[in-house]
């Protein structure tokens, strides 16, 4: 059973270009957490999706970010117009549906931005 | 949401056994204790989790109070690979839909050989 994979695993953009980070969760898994962890910081919650909803974006900052989780495909975290302050690793989890407690997490996207 | 408090940093040796603590007073009654921990440029990885009883599994130990506002995740015998930051996390059920995790600074713990 494969785990929660994520990529690109490294992304380099220059400011102003667009970055999607992907994430593809455990087989069976509905639930899609991201989070994004700065240098020298902790991890942060982002969005919450089950597919083709948001449950909580209440970790989005408000401009340039979208987050995604279609019916088929993975979950898509969208960065517009990169600035330096977004250069950050983004970590994604997946949770089962039916009363399980434990997000899985991936081994992240780290976005540099020159 | 509610919030642990964790020491910054703790020391063990190799084959030795670590408790570290996790102090959670304001935790509220259907509030689920996770443990995470991360090692050095990866995902954070569960560890275990509980609601009011002790638990084991095979990577640790998880001690309850008995009025849970405090617990002790146990390794048993500590090895190089458990050095990392190890995150205690308050969450309620993900039934209701409000289950981000919220990590703090976490423990840092250090295994000398």
């Amino acid at each position: 059973n494969a785990g929660v994979m994520q990529n690109p695993r490294h992304l380099v953009r220059r400011r102003g270009q667009e970055a999607r980070l992907r994430c593809s969760p455990m087989k069976g898994h509905s639930h899609v957490y991201w989070y994004r962890q700065l240098p020298e910081e902790g991890l942060k919650f982002m969005v919450y999706l089950q597919k083709e909803n948001i449950i909580d974006e209440s970790g989005m900052p408000k401009e340039r970010f979208s987050a995604e989780f279609p019916k088929e495909g993975p979950s898509i975290l969208r960065i517009q117009q990169v600035v330096r302050g977004d250069s950050a690793a983004y970590f994604c989890a997946s949770l089962e549906a039916g009363g399980k407690e434990t997000q899985y997490f991936g081994p992240g996207t780290r976005l540099l931005v020159l | 949401d509610a919030k642990t408090t964790q020491p910054n940093s703790m020391e063990s040796n190799e084959e030795e056994p670590v408790h570290l603590p996790c102090n959670h007073s304001t935790i509220s009654g259907t509030d689920y204790i996770h443990w995470y921990r991360q090692l050095p440029s990866q995902g954070p990885e569960y560890v275990i989790h509980g609601l009011t009883s002790n638990v084991n599994n095979r990577m640790a130990s998880l001690a309850i109070a008995e009025d849970r506002k405090s617990s002790t995740l146990i390794l048993h015998r500590a090895t190089l690979r458990d050095a990392a930051v190890y995150y205690c996390i308050l969450s309620p059920p993900a039934s209701g839909g409000y289950n981000k995790l919220i990590f703090g600074a976490g423990t840092r713990l250090a295994v000398h050989p």
